[in-house]
């Protein structure tokens, strides 16, 4: 059974840069054909899918986030990161980490991760 | 850009059948968006219920279904329980390798 679990700051000073990882645990980050994706939800609203990733390194991003965010992943250590620049308070959110299949299911999800902007 | 709409909210009586709704700003949603549809409850992580329209993924009930009706894509509650009550999201694949989320409905029993 494959889980995803999200670690980070918690806390990031605007115009810094946000840092998140996903760490997959119960299965090989590079078997199957699937992607690996990042979504948010600022509190009190919906989901706002970020970009994703595939173990060859190839990623799509969300064009309105497109010019601050890097999505990369390790292999070895079965994991994938998010990048965010510029960070403002608009961009305090539960991040979420995700499984993506070619057919767009996403599934598993990872629980969460609450990252606050703000001085 | 391509918005994704749903119903803000929506409620329905226990037992009663609901339908919910994922469309386009423009034009119109086909198999070829994948929709997929999640459940959301506060302070949780969502749980998928239908992808690739009406595929039911694994311990959803048989209640939960997915279509297309009209130029939507469409995900039917029948025989409403009170743990439906919950947040629902659709999300469309618009190609390119990109996805959008719909704003969600928030689904009330009572």
């Amino acid at each position: 059974q494959v889980q995803l679990q999200e670690s980070g700051p918690g806390l990031v000073k605007p115009s810094q840069t946000l840092s998140l990882t996903c760490t997959v645990s119960g299965g090989s980050i590079s078997s199957g054909s699937y992607y690996w994706s990042w979504i948010r939800q600022p509190a009190g609203k919906g989901l706002e899918w970020i970009g994703r990733i595939y173990t060859s390194g190839s990623t799509n991003y969300n064009p309105s986030l497109k010019s601050r965010i890097t999505i990369s992943v390790d292999t070895s250590k079965n994991q994938f990161s998010l990048k965010l620049s510029s960070v403002t308070a608009a961009d305090t959110a539960v991040y979420y980490c995700a499984r993506v299949a070619p057919n767009w299911k996403f599934d598993p999800w990872g629980q969460g991760t609450l990252v606050t902007v703000s001085s | 850009q391509t918005v994704v709409t749903q119903e803000p909210s929506f409620s329905v009586s226990p037992g009663g059948t609901v339908t919910l709704t994922c469309g386009l700003s423009s034009g119109s949603v086909s198999t070829n968006h994948y929709p997929s549809w999640y459940q959301q409850t506060p302070g949780q992580a969502p749980r998928t219920l239908i992808y690739s329209t009406n595929t039911r993924s694994s311990g959803v009930p048989d209640r939960f279904s997915g279509s297309i009706l009209g130029n939507k894509a469409a995900l039917t509650i029948t025989g409403a329980q009170a743990d439906d009550e919950s947040d629902y999201y659709c999300v469309l694949y618009m190609g390119s390798g990109f996805g959008v989320f719909g704003g969600g409905t928030k689904l009330t029993v009572l």
